[in-house]
This record gives C-alpha cells, structure tokens and sequence, in this order.
C-alpha cells in the first residue's frame, strides 16, 4: 500500500533563514506529488505539484520542490521564509493512471518562524 | 469569491444523531472527494464521485453516505454519530483532465 512519510513533525526556523521541509514516499507505481499548506483554521492550499519531467518544481510564493526518484523523495524547500509561512505543510500523493484516485497525505510537518 | 463551499463551519451533534454537511463547488469540475482529518490520524479519503457517480469508498462503515444532488453538490450523511466521528471534513474537487485537488474550508464536527 501507498504511504507518505514526513519525518519532522515540527520545525522551527528563523526569519530570512532557508527551509527544507522532507517528504519521503512508497508508492508500486508512477506517482503524481503534491504539497499543501493549511494556515489555522482553513482549508488547504495547493502549494505546487510534480507530475512529470523537471524534477525541480516552483510553486507559489518562492516555494520549490524536487522529485529524486532513487530516493523516493520530494523534499519542498524555501530560500528566505517568512513569518506568514508559519503554518502546516502537507505532502501527498496518488496514482498516476487514475484520474479519480485518492490523495494519500503525510502526518504533516508544523512550521513556526521566528524573529 | 470561495470557490467551494461547506457548510455549515462548524457543527455540534449528541451521540447518536444524524448530520448532513454540505459541499458545493463553483470551480466546474466533474469530480468531488470528502476528505476527514483528525486529531488521531493524518487527512484520510473517504470518497470520489465523478459526474454524481461513486468511484471509490475507503470509507469501512454505512453508518457514511454520500449524497449528489446536482453535479456540482456532494453532502455527506453521518447517521448514528460517535465521539470518533469528531473530525474536521474537508470536500475537494478536481477536473478530470487535471489531477490536482483544491480543497474547501472544512466543517468541523464535534460530537459528544
């Protein structure tokens, strides 16, 4: 079965400082990637997605991901994050050969920036 | 103007109560998805519809059901509420040719 593993249930990091937040799956087939983020008390927010060719993908505001293939990852990384970053990341992913398949999520990862 | 709809925010219910929460989407997407997230497990599925069809059920009790009324509406009923049911759910739609979800605001249900 299908899992995604975010090890670092919570991370603290300065102001201005850089991010990687780690995303590690298991997957038997070819899989579509995500990241979302849900601030307090919402929904959640699609942050970027790897579907297929560049293996580094940009998302919205200054996020990128990259998909290492041999190492089942797709680390979401940030060079300068700021205090309205603060917030739940969630990694997930399906299956690529069906459109209506379920997301599988991670625990999540809690990000607090600091001054 | 959101784009998906739950209703209602938040919602109290005794044991052994039904509830209906509401999904409406104005993204034109012909597949709907009931999500549930809670303080004990990571966001877990529990249901796709596809043009007011069930494509898939992870869900193992009756006690959940699905309701499309209309192409773009997918409530969920909860029958015979438990203290385990206390869950944020969250309805996500996409698009058939696209294959990523966008997500409501949730309703947050607790039930005592």
């Amino acid at each position: 079965a299908q899992s995604v593993t975010q090890p670092d249930a919570r991370v603290t990091v300065s102001e201005g400082a850089s991010l990687q937040l780690r995303c590690k799956y298991s997957y038997s087939g070819t899989p579509y990637l995500f990241w979302y983020v849900q601030y307090p008390r919402q929904g959640l927010q699609l942050l970027l997605k790897y579907y297929s060719g560049d293996p580094v993908v940009q998302g919205v505001n200054g996020f990128e991901a990259e998909f290492i293939k041999s190492n089942s990852s797709f680390h979401l990384r940030k060079a300068s994050v700021h205090w309205s970053d603060s917030a739940v990341y969630f990694c997930a992913v399906r299956l690529a050969s069906s459109s209506f398949s379920k997301l599988v999520f991670g625990q999540g990862t809690s990000l607090s920036v600091v001054p | 103007d959101p784009k998906i709809i739950q209703k209602p925010k938040y919602l109290v219910a005794v044991t052994g109560s039904e509830k209906i929460l509401i999904c409406e989407q104005y993204l034109g997407h012909n597949a709907m998805y009931w999500y549930r997230q809670s303080a004990k497990k990571p966001l877990e599925f529990m249901f796709s519809y596809s043009y007011q069809k069930l494509m898939d059920n992870q869900t193992a009790s009756s006690r959940f059901q699905p309701q499309s009324s209309k192409k773009n509406h997918l409530d969920l009923q909860i029958t015979a509420l438990k203290p385990d049911d206390s869950a944020t759910y969250f309805c996500a739609s996409s698009q058939d040719s696209a294959y990523e979800q966008y997500f409501g605001p949730g309703t947050r249900l607790t039930v005592l």
